[in-house]
């Protein structure tokens, strides 16, 4: 069965607006979860590190003010798209790391398709 | 500079053939590990297959095998018997272990999408 789930799948939105993407690890609970952009055809670039408790780490080049990431419990985090717009649009995708095991299996989401017209 | 490099855009296999979709890696970390994840048109990331850079052995995973040449810096996924549901973007990816015993991101390379033919 899925062991990352992330809700909503698909997101149109009018530019401007805020959108919430949830991502819950089903399976095991996770201190830290990934959030990774795709754009068409593109390869998946990470934007941030989500720790539970504590703020998340952002890569070069994210404004953590326009994606905020709250990682309140073991199982979930969010990535919030403030005043997004259409550049905005991508495939978001969350991802759990197994800190057990011999290679420390990373696990993703289905991954949430943002639309901002 | 490019951590991970796969060279082929797009590539196109008859049905029931196999094909070795590249990648090439950069690092100068001694200890580190090579993923290999299919994506349907979906958009779902799904885990193939891991080689360790101590692994003596190329990992295999049923019609999968990672063709491991740590000398070269390659880890090219052969797919054996492709069949009609084989056509997918495969991402090669790799993460360092750094000397503290973390790990590192993983890196992604460009992605190579395969087209099976009937």
């Amino acid at each position: 069965g899925a062991v990352v789930s992330q809700h909503p799948s698909r997101v149109i939105c009018k530019s401007g607006t805020s959108v919430k993407i949830e991502c819950r690890s089903l399976d095991f609970q996770a201190t830290t979860m990934f959030w990774y952009r795709q754009f068409p055809k593109q390869s998946l670039m990470l934007m941030a590190t989500s720790n539970e408790g504590s703020k998340a780490t952002y890569e070069q080049g994210v404004e953590k003010d326009k994606f905020l990431i709250n990682h309140a419990s073991l199982t979930l985090s969010t990535l919030t798209v403030t005043s997004a717009h259409p550049e905005d649009s991508s495939f978001y995708i969350c991802s759990v790391r197994k800190a057990s095991g011999y290679y420390n299996e990373q696990f993703f989401g289905p991954g949430t398709r943002l639309t901002v017209l | 500079a490019q951590k991970i490099t796969q060279t082929q855009p797009g590539m196109f296999v008859q049905e029931k053939e196999a094909v070795t979709l590249d990648c090439t890696y950069d690092t100068s970390d001694p200890s580190y590990g090579l993923f290999w994840y299919k994506q349907p048109s979906s958009g779902e990331m799904i885990f193939l297959i891991y080689q360790g850079s101590y692994d003596q052995q190329n990992a295999t995973e049923g019609r999968y095998s990672l063709n491991f040449q740590k000398a070269r810096k390659s880890a090219n996924l052969v797919i054996s018997a492709s069949q009609l549901g084989d056509s997918a973007m495969y991402f090669c990816a790799m993460r360092e272990l750094i000397s503290s015993g973390s790990a590192r991101q993983l890196t992604f390379g460009s992605g190579t999408q395969l087209t099976v033919l009937p």
